[in-house]
């Protein structure tokens, strides 16, 4: 068990739908990162969240924000959906923003879209 | 543009039968390179970091390897247990973030 908690672990909806994501991340951790995994493409980095700044920004969609709360935690919101967000959403949470600072991931969210 | 290929993209190995997994990579300079191993409906599960050259990293039957363009992920005498995904990833060199770029893996299926 990584620590990091991630809900819904199933998420079945309709195109034109919006949906909130939601992560906890490891104790103690300050980052948060959201990555798409589909099964053409691998693991996708979206955006990075340090201590409830962003930090970095990926290929996310205009259709998908973030944000992580003073508690930490953070959520990912998708909005219009479409068949191709249908995915696995993971986040993933580490101790800062250093180098040596692995990333440790949740089992995800997936996300089908009909 | 960063880029990392990882290769097979698919080993079925005998229990006992040892090899090893390539990631190569091209990187505006190298922070570190991870290694991941990902079961089926699970997120990944950190393995290993690499800093340089010339460096290795040692966990069971696992053992990591890093050159200047590519790392290895040897397995010694495999377990029908060690059957996952392996991903690699990297950390280019530069900015204030740790975000990591991701190879799609090599799935390995050990058999008894």
């Amino acid at each position: 068990d990584s620590g990091v908690t991630q809900t819904p672990k199933h998420l079945i909806t309709a195109t034109g739908q919006r949906v909130t994501l939601r992560c906890s991340p490891r104790s103690g951790d300050l980052s948060v990162y959201w990555y798409q995994q589909s099964l053409d493409q691998g693991l996708q980095f979206l955006i990075q969240y340090y201590n409830g700044e962003e930090r970095a920004k990926g290929n996310i969609l205009e259709r998908f924000s973030a944000q992580q709360f003073p508690d930490l935690h953070s959520e990912l919101n998708l909005s219009s959906l479409e068949l191709g967000d249908s995915a696995l959403y993971f986040c993933a949470s580490s101790v800062d923003v250093s180098y040596n600072s692995p990333l440790h991931f949740g089992n995800g969210t997936r996300l089908t879209v009909t | 543009e960063d880029q990392v290929t990882q290769s097979p993209e698919a080993l079925r190995l005998q229990e006992g039968e040892s090899s090893s997994l390539n990631c190569s990579y091209t990187v505006s300079g190298l922070r570190g390179l991870f290694w991941y191993r990902q079961d089926p409906g699970k997120g990944p599960e950190f393995l290993f970091t690499l800093y340089s050259a010339g460096e290795e990293k040692e966990k069971e039957r696992l053992k990591a390897t890093l050159t200047k363009k590519e790392s290895f992920l040897h397995i010694t005498a495999p377990k029908p247990e060690d059957s996952a995904t392996y991903l690699c990833a990297v950390l280019p060199g530069g900015g204030a973030t740790n975000k990591l770029i991701f190879g799609t893996g090599t799935l390995l299926a050990v058999q008894p």
